[in-house]
């Protein structure tokens, strides 16, 4: 069975950091594309990062860029979200995702989720 | 970026009925790579569609999805008690990869 459980949320005051990290079971996680969604409270889907399978390139929302990086660890089965500069508005339940690979494009739908965790950033 | 505007905001409906939900594009997906979501309240969402019109798996056969271009639609044959969820269309064929806004099927 397909798990990812996602941990390292929590308050945080304005301009701080924190990780996010997503433990993988259940499939070859080294195979596979991976993202990170968030969601405010309340409010809807919103894509924030990729990362391709050897973990050698990723993209952002530009509402992130430059403050969140995404990695992973493939020998530990685990993916990371670093977030800088933390704001009022990066407050949502962050989930991690996995690609749906159902051909060879390079564009996939999200399949597997964690289940979230909540980052709320407050003084 | 392409902008994805879902219609109605809100679906009431009583089980046994059917549901027609929109999903509008503000530019043509490319290779109609659209999908669709069920989001249950305090659950992570559900892959239902992809490419537009292909279940994933798992997924009853009432869901279905059609469409192309910049019009899309998700239609649940028949409702039964577990469909009453919130459902977002996403687009996957362009960066960055955008959700619309989401339709809420509710009970009557």
């Amino acid at each position: 069975e397909v798990q990812l459980v996602e941990s390292g949320g929590g308050l945080v005051q304005p301009g701080g950091s924190l990780r996010l990290s997503c433990a993988a079971s259940g499939f070859t996680f080294s195979h596979y594309w991976m993202y990170w969604v968030r969601q405010a409270p309340g409010k809807g889907l919103v894509w924030v990062s990729r990362i391709n399978s050897d973990g050698t390139d990723s993209t952002y929302a530009d509402s992130v860029k430059g403050r969140f990086t995404i990695s992973r660890d493939n020998a530990k089965n685990t993916l990371y979200l670093q977030m800088n500069s933390l704001r009022a508005e990066d407050t949502a339940v962050y989930y991690c995702t996995r690609a749906y690979y159902y051909d060879s494009s390079a564009h996939w739908p999200f399949d597997s989720w964690g289940q979230g965790i909540l980052v709320t950033v407050s003084s | 970026e392409i902008v994805l505007t879902q219609s109605p905001g809100t679906l009431s409906l009583s089980p046994g009925e059917r549901a027609s939900l929109s999903c509008r594009a503000s530019q043509s997906v490319n290779s109609n790579y659209l999908a669709w979501y069920q989001q249950k309240p305090g659950q992570a969402p559900r892959l239902l569609i992809f490419a537009a019109s292909s279940r994933a798996t798992g997924i009853p056969d009432r869901f279905s999805g059609s469409g192309s271009g910049t019009d899309f639609t998700l239609t649940i044959s028949r409702l039964e008690p577990e469909d009453f969820a919130v459902y977002y269309c996403q687009q996957y064929g362009n960066s960055p990869r955008t959700f619309g806004q989401g339709t809420k099927v509710e009970i009557k």
